[in-house]
């Protein structure tokens, strides 16, 4: 069962184009979270949302709580924003829940 | 800007053996965490750690894996008799309040 789905699963773009990267997840939750995982491996948390959006830099996070759904959007996209990009989400408690990932490749 | 440091960042031992890895958390962080990912797959959540006990753990960590905040600055995930399916990049991460984390850069853990 898989409590968080992400689409696509991977993404090509142009330098310069506009990007979007979505999630839903089907628990109650009280935060979600938009991680960056860098070709060597490291992660780097870029949001946590528990309502509206979130804007930093080129990058701006969305949640609709009523629609279990969240959108990770990239302005002006540039080839060092390949990644993969994990949606993950923190119910009531502790506990983690990950997206697949988005593999995302900025051509230049 | 401060920073998770996960140590040794690449280990290889052989099937059965223990192995401790090791993280160093950001000095006023509160909340300890776990994950690992093994090569291809998600990222799961181990356990979480509060307070000097365990908050929460997943189906995953079962009795062969153990954490500990040993001396009030390293937090350690033991396993204790490897197997050839623990193979993954583990992955320690700290929280202030228990929302926001900051990663370590992982450790890459290859059995034998």
């Amino acid at each position: 069962k898989n409590e968080v789905e992400q689409s696509p699963q991977n993404l090509t773009a142009q330098e310069g184009e506009f990007i979007t990267i979505n999630c839903s997840y089907s628990v109650g939750i009280s935060a979600l979270h938009w991680l960056q995982q860098h070709p060597g491996g490291g992660i780097v948390s870029l949001f946590m949302l528990s309502s509206g959006k979130k804007k930093h830099g080129r990058l701006i996070a969305t949640i609709n709580i009523q629609e279990k759904h969240s959108s990770l959007h990239i302005t002006a996209s540039h080839p060092r924003d390949s990644a993969v990009y994990i949606c993950a989400v923190t119910p009531w408690g502790n506990q983690f829940y990950f997206g697949t990932g988005t593999s995302l490749t900025v051509i230049p | 800007e401060p920073e998770v440091t996960q140590t040794p960042s690449h280990q290889v031992t052989q099937m059965g053996q223990e192995v401790i890895l090791r993280c160093v958390p950001i000095s006023n962080h509160l909340y300890f965490y776990w994950y690992r990912q093994i090569l291809g797959q998600k990222v799961e959540f181990l356990v979480s750690f509060y307070n000097n006990e365990i908050s929460e753990k997943s189906e995953i960590f079962d009795d062969q894996f153990s954490v500990e905040r040993p001396d009030g600055s390293n937090f350690t995930l033991k396993i204790r008799s490897t197997k050839l399916e623990d193979s993954a990049m583990y992955f320690c991460a700290s929280s202030l309040t228990g929302y926001g984390y900051t990663f370590g850069s992982g450790t890459r853990l290859t059995v034998v």
